[in-house]
């Protein structure tokens, strides 16, 4: 089983659209936890990070869920400039520095 | 402006020829990464270093190596050894204690021929 999961995709919605990711991870230690972007052949690029309260960044909602070891990503109101590969990042557990990244899901938002 | 250079943005190389890979980072960050990205996949870590002249493995660390001479830069080396080099490379470095969100440089996409 992977560590971090991700339905790959694509997500293809019209703009305007309302579009949720959702992402698994395996080790019930992992620490802190990440929503990146990454345009096509570019660097991946930090969206926002994940509280356990949930947290809001303009039309971008992210939501923690510990008890079942996932993460979500809402996107609301998409525009074109949404299409990207959305990776789910998890900090692991013990002693682990590094973060783990799921392979991402592509969104395409056409016009 | 502030940010982790890589270079060169593109390298070819034959089969059985090791390469070094550039990343140097002006953010005064202690810790540095070296991420692997192949084709629909997520990235893979290579090595990483949280300080100067000291360095991990991370899970992929086979036929390759790397250095930590000054906090500034983390060179990776694809050896011979590495036996599917071609690849996405990303180095990435965080500010240390405190923090755990990684700052991406633009990446070196290796092809070996």
């Amino acid at each position: 089983r992977k560590e971090v999961e991700q339905d790959p995709g694509p997500f293809n919605v019209p703009e305007g659209a309302t579009v949720a990711f959702n992402c698994t991870y395996s080790n019930s230690a992992s620490q802190s936890f990440f929503w990146y972007r990454q345009d096509c052949r570019k660097e991946p690029k930090l969206l926002m990070s994940v509280y356990s309260s949930g947290n809001e960044d303009g039309r971008f909602t992210a939501q923690l869920n510990r008890a079942s070891q996932y993460i979500s990503l809402l996107i609301r109101d998409s525009k074109l400039s949404d299409s990207a590969t959305y990776l789910c990042v998890v900090k692991g557990g013990t002693g682990r520095r590094a973060l783990t990244f799921g392979s991402g899901t592509r969104l395409q938002v056409q016009p | 402006d502030g940010g982790i250079t890589q270079s060169p943005k593109y390298l070819f190389r034959k089969e059985g020829q090791n390469v070094t890979l550039s990343c140097e980072q002006n953010l005064n960050h202690d810790a540095m990464y070296w991420y692997r990205q192949d084709p629909g996949q997520g990235l893979r870590l290579i090595y990483y270093s949280q300080i100067v002249n000291d360095f991990q493995k991370g899970d992929i660390a086979e036929g390759y190596s790397v250095s930590r001479e000054k906090k500034e830069s983390f060179p990776l080396t694809v050896t011979s050894a590495q036996k599917n080099p071609t690849a996405f490379y990303l180095c990435a470095s965080t500010s240390g204690e405190g923090t755990d969100t990684q700052y991406f440089g633009p990446g070196t996409r290796l092809t070996v021929l």
